[in-house]
């Protein structure tokens, strides 16, 4: 196992259009956790699952955003309708190992750009 | 808040000299989580420390947190080029969301 993986890496989108971002993470992992992160920034929270539960949700998941994690694996969040104010990394970390239950180990990221 | 405030905002050494980072937070925790990020990466999971642990070691990295003044410091001994990036702490209350800071910007001058 290689780690968390997130596709695409770069999406460049016009606005209006909707995306969607896939992570993949570590196989033994049951929770997963998106993340949004704008330059000179730290990630902030937007929504995390435990197996296929979506159990908490940010308030910065507007009804434009959905995540989904439908058997428990890799997860998607679409974004509908997209303004430039989206335009961010889209982090996608797991956690749940055995050994390291509640550390988070993070994806390269999905870069999104919105002209 | 749970969030984790990172200081100082930024921090120049020469390579060889450590560094020191601090984190402050609000609320009782579980356990301080640090990370590293390179410019443009993702973040990189560094140390986690419990909230009855008062300190650790991983290679050059020591942490240490001090519950009773909700405060953490990640120490890096004789630091490299290679460790320039943010570094950033998130305490966590269960295990469930992670709340960063703004994080320190370290640079090291070879």
């Amino acid at each position: 196992d290689t780690g968390v993986s997130q596709n695409p890496r770069h999406k460049i989108t016009k606005r209006g259009q909707n995306v969607t971002f896939r992570c993949d993470p570590i196989s033994e992992h049951n929770r997963l956790y998106w993340y949004r992160q704008t330059l000179g920034q730290g990630p902030e929270f937007l929504t995390y699952f435990q197996n296929e539960a979506q159990l908490e949700k940010s308030r910065l998941l507007s009804d434009r955003f959905s995540a989904e994690r439908p058997k428990g694996s890799f997860s998607t969040l679409e974004i509908q309708r997209t303004e430039q104010g989206d335009s961010a990394m889209y982090l996608c970390a797991s956690s749940g190992g055995t050994y390291s239950y509640n550390e988070q180990f993070f994806g390269p990221g999905t870069r999104l750009t919105v002209l | 808040s749970q969030q984790g405030e990172e200081d100082p905002q930024a921090l120049s050494i020469q390579e060889g000299e450590n560094a020191t980072m601090n984190c402050s937070y609000k609320t009782s925790i579980n356990n301080l989580q640090w990370y590293r990020q390179n410019s443009g990466r993702g973040l990189v999971h560094l140390i986690l420390i419990r909230s009855n642990e008062r300190e650790k070691h991983s290679g050059r990295l020591r942490v240490t947190l001090d519950t009773s003044k909700k405060s953490s410091s990640l120490l890096i001994t004789a630091s490299r080029a290679a460790d320039t990036a943010s570094y950033f702490c998130a305490p966590q209350t269960s295990g469930s969301r992670l709340t960063f800071g703004e994080g320190t910007q370290l640079t090291v001058n070879p």
